[in-house]
């Protein structure tokens, strides 16, 4: 049963254009993540949101910003898309970090850039 | 380099057949995590194995924390069960590493 919501789940756009794509979780979890997965499906992280707190900032683009209005949700924003960013963006959730329970994934935003 | 390798990177299997599907850390271990990924649909949580050994139906997940390296282990695979299986550790609190994923098809 789905319980992690990505929206939109397809997105084609053209380069230098803004998108957004939203994350919501019902699960009660405190931490939330975005990862992306690339066309060899290999997933890096990206950001990790705890309580509305920063924690995790890998080395992106400064194009890429997250945004957490609450600990349910967590959007992430990409100011001027580069051919480089399509690729599958998977957001996910878990009670506290990574490291002591298991994380549940979003179906995932596809994201194509022309 | 790669904290997170996983064997090997594709796999065919006979319908019945079992397969063990390896991954191996260089970094130390908070925990390890296995999932499973459809072609197009989000990852699902197989297991969540720090150490030791966990069942769940025909599957079977070691860490063994020493050696630096877990397993999954697929008895009598069955078609449903192609798709990507992939592990990662945690060596932070948030911080989840995956590998590149083994790539699994089971044919009738």
């Amino acid at each position: 049963e789905t319980a992690v919501f990505q929206t939109p789940n397809y997105h084609v756009t053209q380069v230098g254009n803004e998108v957004s794509f939203n994350c919501k979780q019902t699960l009660g979890h405190d931490t939330m993540y975005w990862y992306k997965q690339d066309s060899k499906k290999l997933l890096k992280i990206m950001f990790s949101y705890n309580n509305k707190q920063l924690i995790v900032n890998e080395t992106v683009p400064r194009r890429f910003s997250p945004q957490s209005s609450d600990k349910a949700h967590l959007n992430l924003r990409i100011k001027s898309v580069e051919p480089e960013d399509s690729a599958v963006y998977l957001c996910a959730s878990s009670y506290q970090g990574a490291s002591q329970n298991t994380l549940y994934f979003g179906a995932g935003t596809r994201l194509s850039v022309l | 380099g790669q904290q997170v390798q996983q064997s090997p990177a594709s796999l065919v299997l006979q319908e019945g057949e079992n397969a063990e599907l390896q991954c191996n850390f260089s970094t130390s271990l908070n925990s390890m995590q296995w999932f499973y990924q459809r072609p197009g649909g989000s990852l699902v949580s197989l297991f969540y194995n720090p150490s030791g050994t966990k069942h769940s139906g025909r599957l079977t997940s070691t860490t063994v924390i020493k050696e630096r390296r877990s397993s999954l282990h697929i008895s009598s695979s069955q078609t449903t069960d192609s798709g990507t299986y992939l592990c990662a550790l945690t060596s932070s609190f948030s911080k989840l590493v995956f590998g590149q994923g083994t790539s699994l098809s089971v044919v009738p």
